[in-house]
């Protein structure tokens, strides 16, 4: 069995400031782990994905995510946020050996001037 | 270009009138897959294929139907759609999905409204 949960339905920064979205996962076999992100009316674009060795991932657009074992997370951050950031975010986890993704609920980020 | 291609985009219909979204994929993958999207639930999985006449029920099969007669297309059809259905459906596919290299293509999505 597996699920993610993603803290906070809707998070708001200021341009320029971090961005951190938090998602937690549970698997009962080791994880491959995934960030979507999705601009309105389009489809869904994979940001980063953790699948074996370093637990720090780069994606694109300057996003990064680290997956800790031990807190069962991979939160996503970006040192500075842009106006163009503002989508809604997905992790996803899917365990090793199966072909399910399986969605948190999503996180809408809004950017402020 | 690789792609995964959903049609109709937009689709307004009438309780009980059968309907088909059409899903085709140009990247020779294996796997493909039907989600649906509500706020707050995020995507939730509705029918998947392993490859050609081999499907089976996701979290949400209740009230769709798929085939996958072909390597690159999987309808979703709902023969007597209910207004809980209104919703935003995506399809998707992928090579390996056991492999760790492996990642998941979605097409662009079709919002379906049900009077």
């Amino acid at each position: 069995a597996q699920s993610v949960t993603q803290l906070g339905s809707h998070v708001s920064v200021s341009e320029g400031a971090l961005v951190l979205l938090r998602c937690n996962y549970s698997s009962s076999v080791p994880p491959y782990l995934f960030w979507y992100v999705q601009y309105p009316n389009q489809g869904l674009q994979l940001l980063l994905k953790y699948t074996t060795g370093a637990t720090l991932v780069k994606g694109i657009n300057g996003f990064e995510a680290e997956f800790k074992k031990s807190e069962t997370s991979f939160h996503l951050t970006k040192p500075s946020a842009h106006m163009s950031d503002a989508a809604e975010y997905f992790c996803a986890v899917r365990g090793r050996g199966y072909g399910k993704l399986t969605f948190g609920q999503g996180t809408i980020l809004t950017v402020h001037p | 270009e690789a792609q995964v291609t959903q049609n109709p985009r937009y689709l307004i219909t009438v309780t009980g009138k059968k309907l088909t979204v059409t899903c085709s994929q140009n990247m020779n993958h294996e796997y493909m897959s039907w989600y649906r999207q509500d706020p707050g639930l995020g995507l939730r999985q509705i029918y998947y294929s392993m490859n050609v006449e081999v499907t089976d029920k996701g979290d949400v099969p209740e009230g769709y139907k798929v085939s996958r007669k072909e390597k690159r297309n999987f309808p979703l059809i709902l023969e007597s759609p209910s207004p809980n259905q209104t919703s935003l459906y995506f399809c998707a596919s992928n090579l390996d999905p056991s492999g760790h290299t492996d990642t998941q293509y979605f097409g662009p999505g079709t919002r379906l409204t049900v009077l």
